[in-house]
């Protein structure tokens, strides 16, 4: 079975500064990959997916993530951080064929920014 | 499309009573979650259908919860009786399985059992 750790429960950055969040997963075949966010009080967002071709992919608001088999990580990076982007971020990993269909989350890591 | 719909966003009951959630998927989605997400346990996964059938409930934690999917457009989760320790914010999720597990999920149901 597939499984995640988020090894950050919290991230403290401060406005304009990069920022990198850690995701590394457990799965033997090639997995399908997601990065999540959830903004105070909603439901989660999907903000980018990985599921084959370039390791280095592109969501919405600006983020990015890079998936590296070598290291079975999947981090999601953004080069300057807005205060609006301070919420929690969930990365999951979704089986591929053979698997069960169901992705799996991680703990999440909560993204604090400073002014 | 409206996404994920779920009511009532908010619910404050007491101990014992009948508490039920219900969701609305998106169209067309093939599959429908609920998940409950507390800051001690995190996002767990309660129950997934496929096609309007349950598939696993092993997330289910007691026989106090139950899910039903009447139609392609409509789940309920029940609680009955409900207790103090099923505060919670319950999501219910859609994904169309040709779409490599993409979720989608609703705004959510704050419970507070008190």
């Amino acid at each position: 079975a597939q499984s995640v750790t988020q090894p950050d429960i919290h991230i403290t950055v401060s406005e304009g500064a990069s920022l990198e969040l850690r995701c590394n997963y457990s799965y033997g075949a090639t997995p399908y990959l997601f990065w999540y966010v959830q903004s105070p009080g909603q439901g989660l967002q999907l903000l980018l997916k990985y599921f084959s071709g370039d390791t280095l992919v592109q969501g919405i608001k600006g983020f990015e993530a890079e998936f590296k088999r070598s290291q079975s990580s999947f981090n999601l990076r953004k080069p300057s951080v807005h205060w609006s982007d301070a919420a929690e971020y969930f990365c999951a990993v979704g089986a591929g064929t053979g698997g069960s269909y169901i992705p799996t989350f991680g703990r999440g890591t909560s993204l604090i920014v400073h002014p | 499309d409206a996404g994920v719909i779920q009511s009532p966003r908010h619910e404050v009951t007491e101990m014992g009573q009948e508490v039920t959630l219900r969701c609305k998927p998106i169209s067309g989605h093939d599959y429908l979650f609920w998940y409950r997400q507390t800051m001690m346990r995190g996002l767990e996964l309660l129950i997934y259908f496929n096609n309007n059938v349950p598939i696993d409930d092993s997330g289910m934690p007691e026989d106090r919860f139950s899910a039903k999917m009447p139609n392609a457009s409509f789940s309920t989760l029940k609680i009955q009786p409900s207790e103090p320790r099923d505060s919670a914010v319950y999501f219910c999720a859609s994904s169309l399985s040709s779409s490599y597990n993409e979720q989608f999920f609703g705004p959510g149901t704050r419970l507070t059992v008190l």
